[in-house]
């Protein structure tokens, strides 16, 4: 298994700032992932985060909203940029093991107001 | 993008009965994985069943996989309150990313 940690665990901020979100793994790992889940939803793949090479984001998502730093192989971050009360959600990182099992932070609720 | 449509998007039913939930996928894949989120709290990985298994057990969770259907199901037995969650189906290709379904809702009522 791997222990990880995500912080902040929760945050309210004000429309037009931005919020970075922190996520320590307890081990070296090659890929990270970063997921939304908003209200009520499931969970929406933002990006694939490797070390030494820029984020890989999915359809829908842009690196001048999310961008996202991976300096080493246990630890990246998450920032969400210019935020709108549509950005509140729960972001979650996430890293998948050789056996392809997934492990998630506890998550970020965010609160845009 | 979601990848799996879990069915039925919510389930009630009396402890002790089983729940079944089903979930079907549109492209082809290396394993797919069951996870349950309590409300508000984090997901806890289930089981995995790789694309080369039909069935797996853990405890009271049976799964199935149908490669030809692009489906899985995945069964609880002898329900209990504690079951109350969300299920999500999560599936994994070639290139590691876990792409969630839509999940469904299981309800256990005392």
């Amino acid at each position: 298994s791997a222990v990880i940690s995500q912080k902040p665990s929760r945050d309210i901020c004000q429309r037009g700032t931005s919020l970075t979100i922190q996520c320590q793994v307890d081990s070296q790992v090659t890929m990270m992932f970063w997921y939304r889940q908003q209200p009520g939803q499931s969970l929406t793949l933002i990006a694939t985060a490797n070390q030494g090479s820029e984020a890989t984001y999915e359809s829908g998502f842009v690196i001048d909203k999310f961008p996202i730093s991976r300096p080493n192989l246990t630890f990246s971050t998450l920032t969400v940029s210019n935020m709108s009360p549509e950005d509140s959600s729960i972001y979650l990182c996430s890293v998948a093991r050789d056996r392809g099992e997934a492990f998630f932070g506890q998550g970020t609720r965010l609160t845009v107001v | 993008s979601q990848q799996g449509e879990e069915d039925p998007q919510a389930l009630s039913i009396q402890e002790g009965e089983n729940a079944t939930m089903n979930c079907s996928y549109k492209t082809s894949i290396n394993n797919l994985q069951w996870y349950r989120q309590n409300s508000g709290r984090g997901l806890v990985h289930l089981i995995l069943i790789r694309s080369n298994e039909r069935e797996k057990h853990s405890g009271r969770l049976r799964v199935t996989l149908d490669t030809s259907k692009k489906s899985s199901s995945l069964l609880i037995t002898a329900s209990r309150a504690a079951d109350t969650a969300s299920y999500f189906c999560a599936t994994s290709n070639r290139d590691d990313k876990i792409i969630f379904g839509k999940g469904t809702r299981l309800h256990i009522l005392p």
